[in-house]
């Protein structure tokens, strides 16, 4: 079965600094992959997912991620981080087999200090 | 838009209590989800449903059953509400496909006394 790993629960930057989350997924076909990011007593909204179209892909908020399949990766990367950005971060794969349920990563808090 | 809405936003059972949390979407989705959310172990499947009359188990069904009569609409009821179901739950609609994304509600946060 399709599923994903993030690693680190939390990750704390300081405003300014470069972001980056973790992603890794383990399937057998080419993956669905998706970012989604959760703001305090709110739903998910989707940040950006990869289709196959292009490796490096942009999202709101000036994030990005890259696929590498030779890592099995998707990353999630800003250049700079804001305050605004302290949220959860989870990624999601498309579980296989024709029903298109999405599968979520544990998540990851990501603190922002000043 | 309203997009997925959830009702109610907060909700407090004594053990053994019984309740139905509703969502709706105004999108046209096919599929519909029941997700519940606890701290550590990001958001597990409870039931989901690929269209209209139809649903499956998730990776938690126990203890709760859910109904889809209209397309629109996914109900989730816990039939005697037990402490270790106190977390938070979301509903989620999508089309159905590969790269399709999920549009989620706020979220109901249910405590079990």
């Amino acid at each position: 079965a399709q599923s994903v790993t993030q690693l680190g629960s939390h990750v704390s930057v300081s405003e300014g600094a470069l972001v980056l989350l973790r992603c890794n997924y383990s399937s057998s076909v080419p993956p669905y992959l998706f970012w989604y990011v959760q703001y305090p007593n709110q739903g998910l909204q989707l940040l950006l997912k990869y289709t196959s179209a292009a490796t490096l892909v942009k999202g709101i908020n000036g994030f990005e991620a890259e696929f590498k399949k030779s890592e099995t990766s998707f990353h999630l990367t800003k250049p700079s981080a804001h305050m605004s950005d302290a949220a959860e971060y989870f990624c999601a794969v498309i579980r296989s087999g024709g029903s298109y349920i999405p599968t979520f990563g544990r998540g990851t808090s990501l603190i922002v200090h000043p | 838009n309203a997009g997925v809405t959830q009702t109610p936003k907060f909700q407090v059972l004594k053990t053994g209590q019984s309740m139905t949390l509703q969502c709706a979407q105004d999108m046209n989705h096919n599929s519909m989800y029941w997700y519940r959310q606890d701290p550590g172990m990001g958001l597990r499947l409870i039931y989901y449903s690929a269209s209209e009359g139809t649903t499956d188990k998730g990776e938690v069904p126990d203890g709760y059953n859910v109904s889809r009569l209209k397309k629109q609409n996914f109900l989730l009821g816990l039939e005697s509400a037990a402490p270790s179901q106190t977390s938070v739950y979301f509903c989620a609609s999508s089309q159905q496909g590969r790269n399709t994304e999920a549009f989620f509600g706020q979220g109901t946060r249910l405590t079990v006394v």
